[in-house]
């Protein structure tokens, strides 16, 4: 199994500020198949990244994605109070699809 | 628009079974595959299996396999996710998600979500 360890647990920044998120890979995953998920309370999550950096539908450009082998990132360039939530790596290159813990940012 | 709906919460006793449904609108069914998520509360993602419709092809996450079966009706587009033998472990809300192939290979990202079934299984 694939293990996704994402970083910080929880990352504390204001809205209009650069949040750099981490998902690091227990083994080498194709760029093709990471993706990235955000989720509110009391809600799905929902797609914002798939092939490492490729936006879903509908997601706005201040999302970006990097990374390859066994190390990803996730940047939103100048945060906006929505987008203060749970975010999660996912591989789905082999099975099982495995998810990071999941990073929580938060309003500072 | 692609909608999942899926069935309503449920409480169950423990070692008893549950099925939560999944039904697909506004896109091709048949197409795609259906994966199955969960999340235990205040816990975070865990893939529990995936079912492609048109071929019935089965992917069990092997801590689920023996206990999990899915199954899909194309005719209704729905489908089915079956957890037996079920334990306080278990209560968490559960998610269907719509499984798309990535560029024709055979894996699948998710890209649509039901809203979720929370299962509670307590005595």
């Amino acid at each position: 199994e694939n293990v996704l360890t994402q970083s910080p647990d929880t990352l504390s920044l204001s809205p209009g500020e650069r949040a750099t998120l981490f998902c690091r890979a227990s083994q080498s995953v194709s760029s093709d198949y990471l993706a990235w998920f955000q989720q509110k309370p009391g809600q799905a999550p929902r797609l914002l990244i798939i092939g490492t950096s490729s936006r879903a539908t509908g997601i706005p450009d201040r999302f970006s994605g990097s990374g390859s082998g066994t190390d990803f990132t996730l940047t939103i360039s100048r945060l906006e109070p929505v987008d203060f939530a749970v975010y999660y790596c996912q591989q789905y290159g082999s099975s099982p699809y495995t998810f990071g813990q999941g990073t929580k940012l938060e309003i500072k | 628009q692609v909608q999942l709906v899926q069935s309503g919460a449920e409480v169950k006793k423990p070692g008893s079974s549950v099925r939560v449904s999944c039904k697909a609108s506004g896109g091709t069914f048949f197409s795609f595959s259906v994966h199955w998520v969960r999340q235990a509360p205040g816990q975070g993602l865990e893939w529990m299996g995936g079912i492609i419709p048109f071929s019935v092809t089965t992917d069990y996450a092997r801590r689920f396999q023996g206990r999990l079966t899915l199954s899909a009706d194309d005719s209704s587009a729905t489908a089915y996710m079956d957890l037996s033998s079920l334990r306080s472990e278990d209560t968490a809300v559960y998610y269907c998600a719509r499984g798309v192939p990535f560029a024709y290979s055979g894996n699948y990202y998710f890209d649509y979500w039901g809203q979720g079934s929370l299962v509670t299984v307590s005595s």
